[in-house]
């Protein structure tokens, strides 16, 4: 079965400094790899997703994300982060076939940005 | 373009009275449909998703159902609420395998 963990549930960053939520997945495959931002009492927003090819990819809002097959990650990372990143981040994988695309999602992280 | 629409955007119920909660999206066919629960610090939890009118796949045993009486609808529901249905729940939609899911908004639904 599909697993994903987040390892750190709350993250406190400066703003203007760099961040990098991680993520890491339990598959049987390359799966397919996403992350969604959610505000408080919001729904979930896409942020990016990876399906294949090149393994950085960029998203919404400034953020990119890495995909390291090695070491079955995926982590989110912005340069910069802005007081309006705070808000929940979830990382989530997908089966590339069947099973009714169902998504499975980490714990989330917990980003505050202290000005 | 695609939308999806939840609602009612909160709710409080008694414990033991009857639930439902609709979504329904618009500008696709044949979409993919779920209902997530969310609890504190528990991430998000499939209960229950539809691949056609009328399919339904349960994920976890609980007190709720769902169904799809049209294509493009789903609905949430349960005949006795426990305090243990609390939670924030979000229905999705997506196009195929493989592809991303879209959120509604939620519904916070506190039971009393």
């Amino acid at each position: 079965a599909q697993s994903v963990t987040q390892p750190d549930i709350h993250i406190t960053v400066s703003e203007g400094a760099s961040l990098e939520l991680r993520c890491n997945y339990s598959y049987g495959a390359t799966p397919y790899l996403f992350w969604y931002v959610q505000s408080p009492g919001q729904g979930l927003q896409l942020l990016l997703k990876y399906f294949s090819g090149d393994t950085l990819v960029q998203g919404i809002k400034g953020f990119e994300a890495e995909f390291k097959r090695s070491q079955s990650s995926f982590n989110l990372r912005k340069p910069s982060v802005h007081w309006s990143d705070a808000a929940e981040y979830f990382c989530a994988v997908g089966p590339i076939t069947g099973g009714g695309n169902k998504l499975t999602f980490g714990t989330g992280t917990q980003l505050k940005v202290e000005l | 373009s695609q939308t999806i629409h939840q609602w009612p955007a909160t709710l409080v119920q008694p414990v033991g009275s009857p639930l439902s909660l609709e979504c329904t999206v618009e500008g696709t066919s044949n979409p993919n449909l779920y209902w997530y629960r969310q609890a504190a610090g528990r991430g998000l939890q499939l209960l229950f998703y539809s691949v056609g009118i009328g399919q339904i796949s349960s994920e976890v045993p609980q007190n709720l159902s769902a169904s799809r009486p049209q294509d493009r609808q789903f609905i949430l529901s349960s005949k006795k609420l426990l305090l243990s249905d609390s939670g924030f729940y979000l229905c999705a939609w997506s196009v195929q395998v493989g592809t991303e899911a879209f959120f509604g908004q939620g519904t916070r639904l506190t039971v009393v």
